[in-house]
């Protein structure tokens, strides 16, 4: 079973152009929701990520929108730009005080980013 | 750089075959998880490692084992080989300070034959 269902599976933008990913989990325990940014090559690395307390988070170019009610969370990337091109993975876990203090994210399937110029 | 490094980069196997990866965390980290990412699917949680101790399992069978040493490097031990089994297998290292965040090395592309 999916918990976190993410699409589009790719998306094609031209340059300046606004990326939008979408994301959507089952668990209501989930309360960390991160994305992250994987180059070929290359793992995954942190890009944004947010709690469930605020509705929306903007770092730089890219703004996570979450709606809790509908479970539901997207990634915005504005003025997209070619160096953008990579995937995009969302994640979710449950914020707990386990031995170790370290969160297990479950990631949704990616979405292949490719910005033309 | 993630500090992360993982070996061997890439790796083939056949059937039945038994294999290590190995990864080295970031300096100050305690934590290690492993995962496995298949062609076009997100990263799958296999388990974690804290402190030489395991921290919790993904769904994946007992073939599936690993190690964390003192100096909190890891290794993945993967028995009796399935085509299924390639994919790529990522090591992530964090620290137990509750900030949230992995970081991830390259990973290893294992292919079974």
């Amino acid at each position: 079973q999916q918990q976190v269902k993410q699409s589009p599976q790719s998306l094609i933008v031209q340059k300046g152009g606004i990326s939008i990913i979408n994301c959507a989990y089952e668990n209501t325990a989930f309360d960390y929701f991160p994305w992250y940014q994987q180059f070929p090559g290359k793992g995954p690395a942190l890009l944004i990520a947010i709690r469930p307390d605020v509705s929306e988070k903007k770092e730089g170019r890219f703004t996570i929108s979450f709606n809790k009610s509908a479970k539901q969370f997207s990634l915005h990337i504005m003025d997209s730009q070619p160096g953008d091109s990579a995937t995009y993975f969302c994640a979710a876990s449950i914020e707990e005080a386990a031995s170790g203090g370290s969160y297990i994210p479950t990631f949704g399937r990616g979405t292949s980013l490719i910005v033309h110029p | 750089e993630t500090g992360v490094t993982q070996s061997p980069t890439h790796l083939i196997k056949t059937r039945g075959q038994q294999v290590t990866l190995r990864c080295s965390s970031q300096s100050g980290h305690n934590t290690v998880s492993w995962y496995q990412q298949a062609l076009g699917q997100g990263p799958q949680f296999i388990f974690q490692y804290y402190r030489e101790e395991e921290n919790g399992r993904g769904n994946f069978p007992p073939r599936f084992s690993g190690l964390q040493f003192p100096n909190y490097s890891s290794e993945l031990n993967v028995n009796a080989l399935e085509l299924d089994d390639s994919a790529l297998y990522l090591c992530a290292s964090s620290s137990d300070r509750g900030d949230n965040i992995q970081y991830f090395g390259a990973g290893t592309r294992l292919s079974v034959l």
